[in-house]
């Protein structure tokens, strides 16, 4: 069965370093997603990727991330100068389409700051 | 803004019961809403997606209502098994999902 992959599983990284999270989207579908749940707090909405461009983003999502999809199946999160604030797992997810379709997730990357 | 809701937070029962999870919703403009399964420390699994224009959704020993107008879905689970313990996540779709903050199931054999 088709599935998103992350990678790494964890992450340890120190303060004020570039962390770069990797996902593989299920090949078949368009629409992709970074996703982040802090220990003990609800999944967070981060951003939206269509068509090899932004197409939504929350107010977490600010210029110290980006996001990029630099060939035809990886898709990337990058965190430039990492806070200890960023600590949290962080999932990747894709969709066949936007609107009314299932949305499948990857097992998740922890990325610990220290 | 969206807002959701998950009631009961914590729910601890005997092996063989039905239980009822229930999620609630501020903003009945909504795609669709997918319950998601998450064991520690791990990914969401996808369990049921309902479209808006459905009431219901089946798979096995689960049974998802929507009542979109009132802002409520429920999860219902026949049955239940030691493995179905998990914690139980709403999220409804507008493109993006908002979650809820999930139920903590614990069935004792």
């Amino acid at each position: 069965e088709p599935e998103v992959t992350q990678t790494p599983s964890h992450q340890v990284t120190q303060m004020g370093q570039e962390v770069i999270l990797r996902c593989v989207p299920i090949s078949n579908h368009l629409y992709f997603y970074w996703y982040r749940q802090i220990l003990g707090q609800k999944v967070e909405f981060l951003v939206s990727f269509y068509n090899n461009e932004i197409s939504e983003k929350s107010e977490i999502f600010d210029d110290q991330f980006s996001v990029e999809r630099p060939d035809g199946s990886n898709f990337t999160l990058k965190i430039r100068s990492t806070k200890l604030e960023d600590s949290a797992m962080y999932f990747c997810a894709s969709s066949p389409l936007n609107a009314g379709t299932e949305a499948f997730f990857g097992q998740g990357t922890r990325l610990t700051v220290v | 803004k969206q807002e959701v809701t998950q009631i009961p937070a914590a729910l601890s029962v005997p092996e063989g019961e039905n239980l009822v999870l229930n999620c609630s919703f501020t903003d009945s403009a909504i795609y669709n809403l997918q319950w998601f399964r998450q064991d520690p420390g791990k990914g969401l699994t996808s369990l049921l997606l309902i479209q808006s224009s459905q009431r219901e959704q089946t798979s096995g020993r689960l049974n998802a209502s929507l009542d979109k107008s009132s802002g409520r879905s429920t999860l219902y689970i026949a049955a239940s098994q030691p493995g179905d313990s998990a914690t139980y996540l709403c999220g409804t779709s507008y493109g993006k999902l908002t979650f809820g903050q999930g139920t903590i199931l614990t069935v004792h054999p």
